[in-house]
């Protein structure tokens, strides 16, 4: 099946710094999509990306969707202790194809 | 609204137990998933549902079962419980709309341990 490479697996930073993380495929996908997840609390959606090439923002934090679709990054700028999490990178196929292709994480550790 | 919904919150099994995992949501998705995720493996996907009285297999199906009589529920039944099936367990909705199909909402979790 398809799968996702994502990068880096973990990161340990100081408050203020800037952070980014990507993902990377073998296939192509028509949606790249970036959830944060909090201990003990299920998946939250951050970003949605729909076209190559796109660049979307949500506060700090700013995705793109790669113009060969077959990866995504996602930077988070000036990092807070809240920032504290797991980051997945899931891809999504095209027409009425609803399934994820989910990244394994990249676990992120702020120190104030 | 209360999003989606998942009990119980934890759960201990004997090997061989059967029990019903429950999801529901009130956003009137007509999408709905189970995951799982365990360290290093990410979230796979178990079973979902595109409407009612309509499911499909995910990734990693054996030994679950799952129905969707209402477009609010959708129950994960484990038939016979085994220590592999220790995991988190994740539902998820989404709306129909093809504009929005992946951008998927999750439930809190589940935490099973099966001894």
């Amino acid at each position: 099946g398809q799968q996702l490479n994502q990068s880096p697996q973990s990161m340990f930073i100081q408050e203020g710094e800037d952070v980014s993380m990507n993902c990377t495929s073998s296939s192509i996908f028509n949606t790249w999509l970036w959830y944060k997840q909090d201990p003990g609390e299920g998946p939250v959606l951050l970003i949605a990306l729909y076209k190559a090439g796109e660049l979307t923002s949500n506060g700090r934090l700013t995705a793109q969707f790669g113009i060969t679709r077959k990866d995504s990054f996602l930077n988070i700028s000036a990092s807070i202790p809240s920032d504290v999490g797991i980051y997945f990178c899931a891809g999504g196929g095209g027409g009425s194809n609803y399934k994820l292709t989910f990244g394994k994480g990249t676990l992120l550790t702020v120190n104030p | 609204n209360a999003g989606v919904t998942q009990t119980p919150k934890f759960q201990v099994l004997k090997t061989g137990q059967s029990m019903t995992l429950q999801c529901a949501q009130d956003m009137n998705h007509e999408y709905m998933s189970w995951y799982r995720q365990d360290p290093g493996m990410g979230l796979r996907l178990i079973h979902y549902s595109v409407g009612a009285g309509i499911t499909d297999q995910g990734e990693v199906p054996n030994g679950y079962n799952v129905s969707r009589s209402t477009t609010e529920d959708f129950p994960l039944r484990l038939l016979s419980a085994a220590p592999s099936q220790t995991s988190v367990y994740f539902c998820a909705s989404s709306p129909g709309r093809v504009a929005v199909l992946h951008e998927q909402y999750f439930g809190p979790g589940t935490r099973l341990t099966v001894t």
